[in-house]
């Protein structure tokens, strides 16, 4: 089954703890992306990918790194999180803008 | 800068049509798309528009004018399960590098 999958689904942390979120997606798509979602200001792109090795920043990179080692895997490392990261997470794949972008079940993340 | 428009919140009737709108002010376009999402889900793809004129694609028709930054989904038919929210996202900038609009919370009602 052709899925983008993100780990862990929920997490609950303090702030300064270092965390990753990972991403892996089964469909060999080139592109992926991370996003952040918060109420009333949508989804707003964190970091892009549209290679191994080829990342670059979306409108909100600030606080977020990411690397891109193997094409499946597009992980998301926050250093030093703070509570203004405190949102829901998706990561996204695809190969084609006509089909669009496959979106993970979401990562809800609380910093304290 | 850049600027994607869309209303919050609509209402409608099972078995009518419902137009949602979408203005946009970005620096270059490379496509435009539509994405519904269900309460706490992920969202899953609509549309995709790149030329001007009207794609249609079942119950769901997108239209896209490039010069006047304007697009809009049309929804034939409507079902409850339509009850979402519809995003709409700019591609622009470079390649996957998309502006999503704060989306339109669309509730079908019997």
């Amino acid at each position: 089954e052709a899925q983008v999958t993100q780990n862990p689904r929920y997490l609950i942390t303090v702030t300064g703890k270092k965390l990753t979120v990972t991403c892996s997606q089964n469909m060999n798509h080139e592109y992926m992306s991370w996003y952040r979602q918060d109420p009333g200001l949508g989804l707003r792109q964190i970091y892009y990918s549209m290679n191994v090795e080829v990342t670059d920043k979306g409108d909100v990179p600030e606080g977020y790194k990411v690397s891109r080692k193997e094409k499946r895997n597009f992980p998301l490392i926050l250093e030093s999180p703070s509570p203004n990261q405190t949102s829901l997470y998706f990561c996204a794949s695809s190969s084609d803008r006509v089909v669009g972008q496959y979106f993970g079940p979401g990562t809800r993340l609380t910093v304290t | 800068g850049q600027n994607i428009d869309q209303p919050t919140e609509m209402t409608a009737t099972e078995g009518a049509i419902v137009q949602i709108n979408c203005t946009y002010q970005t620096s270059g376009f490379n496509g435009l798309f539509w994405y519904q999402q269900h309460a706490g889900e992920a969202p899953t793809f609509l549309s995709y528009n790149v030329l001007d004129g009207l794609e249609e694609k079942g119950r769901f028709s997108s239209f896209l004018s490039r010069s006047k930054g304007y697009s809009y989904l049309l929804l034939k038919e409507l079902q409850m399960k339509d009850s979402a929210s519809y995003l709409c996202a700019v591609e622009a900038g470079g390649y996957n590098k998309l502006i999503f609009g704060a989306g339109t919370r669309l509730a079908v009602h019997p």
